[in-house]
């Protein structure tokens, strides 16, 4: 069965850095398109990042662009957001998901930024 | 940036009767290279992650019943719920692919 378990997130201050795991099993993370969305308290949808199937290409919304990089090891089947300089705005659940358009999610972690 | 605007923000319907969320994209979702709009709907429900329904405007994903249907072409789409049942009190998203990715603001669907 093909399946997301995130992790890493919690509380953190306004400036500073957490690590999300994404571990995937049922399918190895480097055959398809892999992203982050994230989801406010109350509030829609929106698409962090992505890495692509091509070349380790990797793609970013401009809310997030300088401050979070997305990375995957293929060894640990597991895909990463490592997120600097956060704010409170960036205070969301965080899923990952599976493929073009997103087709497989995972349950989500919480990061919440606050003082 | 691709901008995607979603018609209405809520929708209340009885059961049984048709239900339309309506999608509007800022530049056009037909790629030359497939042919296809890259265009999807989702549907999340009270703490679960989204579940992909429409792809490709109106291809509908594994296990999506028949009543879901998606239609539309370029940068007007819509999701129709042909027959709303109580399970389908959800909020509906629209995205594009087209070019990394672009969420609606969200469409709520209840029972009138």
């Amino acid at each position: 069965e093909v399946q997301l378990l995130e992790s890493g997130g919690g509380l953190v201050q306004p400036g500073g850095s957490l690590r999300l795991s994404c571990a995937a099993s049922g399918f190895t993370v480097s055959c398809c398109a892999m992203s982050w969305v994230r989801q406010a308290p109350g509030k829609g949808l929106e698409w962090v990042s992505t890495f692509g199937t091509s070349g380790g290409d990797t793609y970013y919304a401009d809310s997030v662009k300088g401050r979070f990089t997305i990375s995957r090891d293929s060894s640990k089947n597991t895909l990463y957001l490592q997120m600097n300089s956060l704010r409170p705005e960036d205070t969301a659940v965080y899923y990952c998901a599976k493929d073009r358009p997103e087709s497989v999610w995972g349950q989500g972690t919480t990061v919440t930024v606050s003082s | 940036d691709i901008v995607m605007t979603q018609s209405p923000d809520s929708l209340a319907v009885s059961l049984g009767e048709r239900a339309t969320i309506n999608c509007k994209s800022s530049q056009s979702l037909l790629h030359s290279s497939n042919n296809k709009n890259h265009l999807a709907w989702y549907q999340q429900k009270p703490g679960q992650p989204p579940k992909l329904l429409i792809y490709w405007a109106s291809t509908r994903g594994s296990g999506v019943p028949d009543r879901f249907s998606g239609s539309g072409s370029g940068t007007d789409f819509s999701l129709t719920i042909s027959s709303l049942q109580a399970e389908d009190v959800a909020v509906y998203y629209c995205q594009q692919y087209y070019y990394t990715r672009t969420f609606g603001q969200g469409t709520k669907v209840e029972v009138k």
